[in-house]
């Protein structure tokens, strides 16, 4: 089985801040993480995923997310947010011999000016 | 994303009646899903296909039935529609070809009275 933690429903930050949404993993083999945006009346929108290699992944609007296996961890980061990112953040995962994505509750960032 | 379409974007329906979700894609992907979001739960996958006759029932399959007419489409029905499948409707595509990365359409809003 396989599951997907974000353990705060809501992250308020100031605009120029730092940015930092959690997602901690569970899954029996391997780990493929992704991280979704849903903005309001919108779809989800792809940010970034790990699949293998360099713990550090760069994706869309500067955002970046660092895969720690010992701490099972995906933590979603931008070193300055913008009002722009206020939005809902979906974290996500797979094992790699499965084809179903599992998806946290979500993360509801707000960015104030 | 446009390459995911789903029509109706918004629908409100009665106890008991029939209505059918659709979904096109021109990403040429084989394999396409249908979830739905509810606040605090994230995404749960209610089907998915991996091809035309390949079919499985996802986490809540019960009270949905789906039809996959055409590499680029697949449909969710709801044969009797209740009042708890009030939700948002997605559905996604994806691809082996990027390690099964899904990119969703913009979702249906259903409301059932």
């Amino acid at each position: 089985a396989q599951s997907v933690a974000q353990p705060e429903d809501q992250v308020n930050v100031a605009e120029g801040n730092p940015l930092t949404v959690k997602c901690t993993y569970s899954v029996s083999g391997n780990p493929y993480l992704f991280w979704y945006v849903q903005y309001p009346n919108r779809g989800l929108q792809f940010l970034l995923k790990y699949i293998t290699g360099d713990n550090l992944v760069k994706g869309s609007y500067g955002f970046e997310a660092e895969f720690n296996k010992s701490q099972t961890s995906f933590h979603l980061k931008k070193p300055s947010a913008l009002v722009s990112d206020s939005a809902l953040y979906f974290c996500a995962v797979r094992d790699i011999d499965d084809y179903k994505l599992s998806f946290g509750a979500g993360t509801t960032v707000t960015v104030r000016a | 994303d446009a390459d995911v379409t789903q029509t109706p974007r918004n629908r409100i329906t009665k106890t008991g009646k029939r209505i059918m979700l659709e979904c096109s894609q021109t990403k040429g992907h084989d394999r396409m899903y249908w979830y739905r979001q509810d606040p605090g739960l994230g995404l749960r996958l209610i089907y998915y296909s991996f091809d035309v006759k390949d079919i499985n029932k996802g986490e809540i399959s019960d009270g949905y039935s789906v039809s996959r007419q055409a590499q680029a489409k697949f449909s969710l029905s709801l044969e009797s529609a209740i009042p708890n499948q009030t939700a948002l409707y997605f559905c996604a595509t994806s691809d082996p070809g990027t390690k099964e990365t899904q990119y969703f359409g913009p979702g249906t809003r259903l409301l059932v009275l």
